[in-house]
């Protein structure tokens, strides 16, 4: 499968701060999602991306499509205690249908 | 919308016997769904692709005739661990991406299986 890695791989934050993840590979995708997931859960889809550039929001949440097509990111402004979970981005490739994951970022919001 | 269900949410089983995971889109039509594993505190691993009518695609590493797939329609999709062994106790998660214009997946909520 491919290699998705993800950064950074956990973070600890205080309530309202804003919070910076990304994405990357060595391969071209065609779309990035990007998911929570809580424990014992199946992940939950945020903010899906469709083209190179494109720049998308969801609340407090903001994903973008990096140019290169090689990366994402997603930032979260103003955190708040239930933003604690994994997020996950996912890639489909420009080759392919499947969908292939990264290796997650877990966020702890300190109150 | 775009609601996926999984059952069983959990199972436990004795080593030696098979179990069978079901998962439903409930509210639209999957003509592909995907099977992903998760070890605790780990990525999921794309298992296999599962085209309703078709053969499942496998990703490399996976044994098919140890992980039956078989999506008999465009609602329903199934996975079978045959012959399971503790080293297959594992988070199992099953998604679903609605027709061939979106490229979204939705998932299910997963089944923890625990072989003794």
């Amino acid at each position: 499968g491919q290699q998705l890695n993800q950064s950074p791989q956990s973070m600890f934050i205080q309530e309202g701060e804003d919070v910076s993840m990304n994405c990357t590979s060595s391969s071209i995708f065609n779309t990035w999602l990007w998911y929570k997931q809580d424990p014992g859960e199946g992940p939950v889809l945020l903010i899906a991306l469709y083209k190179a550039g494109e720049l998308t929001s969801n609340g407090r949440l903001t994903a973008q499509f990096g140019i290169t097509r090689k990366d994402s990111f997603l930032n979260i402004s103003a955190s708040i205690p239930s933003d604690v979970g994994i997020y996950f981005c996912a890639g489909q490739l420009y080759t392919g249908n499947q969908f292939y994951f990264g290796t997650g970022t877990s966020l702890t919001v300190i109150p | 919308g775009a609601v996926v269900s999984q059952h069983p949410s959990w199972v436990i089983c004795k080593s030696g016997t098979s179990v069978k995971i079901e998962c439903r889109s409930l509210d639209f039509q999957a003509t592909t769904m995907f099977w992903y594993r998760q070890f605790p505190k780990q990525s999921l691993m794309l298992m296999a692709t599962s085209n309703e009518g078709s053969k499942a695609t496998y990703e490399q590493g996976v044994e098919k005739d140890k992980f039956l797939i078989n999506h008999a329609s465009l609602t329903l999709s199934t996975l079978t661990v045959t012959s399971a062994h503790p080293e297959d106790s594992s988070f199992y998660i099953c998604s679903a991406r609605p027709g061939l214009g979106s490229e979204k997946l939705f998932f299910g909520s997963g089944t923890q299986l625990s072989v003794l």
